[in-house]
C-alpha cells in the first residue's frame, strides 16, 4: 500500500508564484487534511475535508486554496506565495465521521519561498 | 478551546534508562488521545492511542501511555530508553466525534549511549 503520497518532496519558489502540493490517498479515507510544521509550533491545521465535495478551514487558511473532487486526492494551491509560507507541509488522511481513528501522514513536501 | 501543551522542548536520557514525554491537554467533550513520533525529514508516524477503557495503554517499539482524567494528561512512557528512540514526539487530541486534531508543539527526545 502507498498509504499517503505528497509530490513534490521540495520546491523553492519566488515572492508571488504559485503552485499547487499534491495529496493523494489510497485508503479510502473520508477525512483528508493539510498541515504546516514551523519549528517550535508544532503542527498547525491549513484546511481539512470530510468527503468529495466538502471542504473547511483550520487554524491557518489565509493564503492557501483547497478542493475536494474525489475521495482520493486533496491538493493544496498558493496562489501569490509568500516568504511566511516557507515551511513544511504534510497531508494527513483518516476514517471519517465518528471513528475515533489515527491521521496517517504522507512524507511531507519542504517549501521555501524566497 | 481544545488545546495540547507539552512542557518540555527537549527530553534528555542516557540509554537503558526509563523516558517519560509530558502531554496535558483541553478539550471540551470526550477526548481521543494520541502520539506520534517524527524521524529527521520523515512524516509523523502513529505510536498509540486512548480512546476509552484501561488508562494504560501500550503501543509501538515498547512505548506506552497513561491517561489521567483528573490531571488532563497523557505522558508518554517507555522503561528502557534506546539510541534509536532520539526523534520528535508529538501528542495530540482529537474531539469526540469531531474532525479536526490539534497537535502540540513536539519534543525532542535524546537518548545518549
Amino acid at each position: 500500500n502507498a498509504g499517503v503520497t505528497q509530490t513534490p518532496k521540495f520546491q523553492v519558489l519566488k515572492t508571488g508564484q504559485s503552485m499547487t502540493l499534491q495529496c493523494a490517498q489510497d485508503m479510502n479515507h473520508e477525512y483528508m487534511s493539510w498541515y504546516r510544521q514551523d519549528p517550535g509550533m508544532g503542527l498547525r491545521l491549513i484546511h481539512y475535508s470530510v468527503g468529495a465535495g466538502i471542504t473547511d478551514q483550520g487554524e491557518v487558511p489565509n493564503g492557501y486554496n483547497v478542493s475536494r473532487s474525489t475521495t482520493e486526492d486533496f491538493p493544496l494551491r498558493l496562489l501569490s506565495a509568500a516568504p511566511s509560507q516557507t515551511s513544511v507541509y504534510f497531508c494527513a488522511s483518516t476514517r471519517g465521521g465518528r471513528s475515533a481513528g489515527e491521521l496517517f501522514f504522507g512524507e511531507g513536501s519542504r517549501l521555501t519561498v524566497l | 478551546a481544545q488545546s495540547v501543551a507539552q512542557p518540555e522542548d527537549q527530553v534528555n536520557v542516557a540509554e537503558g534508562n526509563p523516558l517519560t514525554v509530558k502531554c496535558t491537554y483541553s478539550v471540551s467533550g470526550n477526548p481521543y488521545l494520541f502520539w506520534y513520533v517524527q524521524y529527521p525529514n520523515r512524516g509523523l508516524q502513529f505510536l498509540l492511542k486512548y480512546i476509552t477503557g484501561d488508562n494504560l495503554v501500550k503501543g509501538s517499539y515498547g512505548f506506552e501511555a497513561e491517561f489521567n482524567k483528573s490531571q488532563t494528561s497523557f505522558h508518554l512512557k517507555k522503561p528502557s530508553a534506546l539510541v534509536s528512540d532520539s526523534a520528535l514526539y508529538f501528542c495530540a487530541v482529537r474531539e469526540g466525534n469531531f474532525n479536526k486534531f490539534y497537535f502540540g508543539s513536539g519534543t525532542k527526545l535524546n537518548v545518549k549511549p
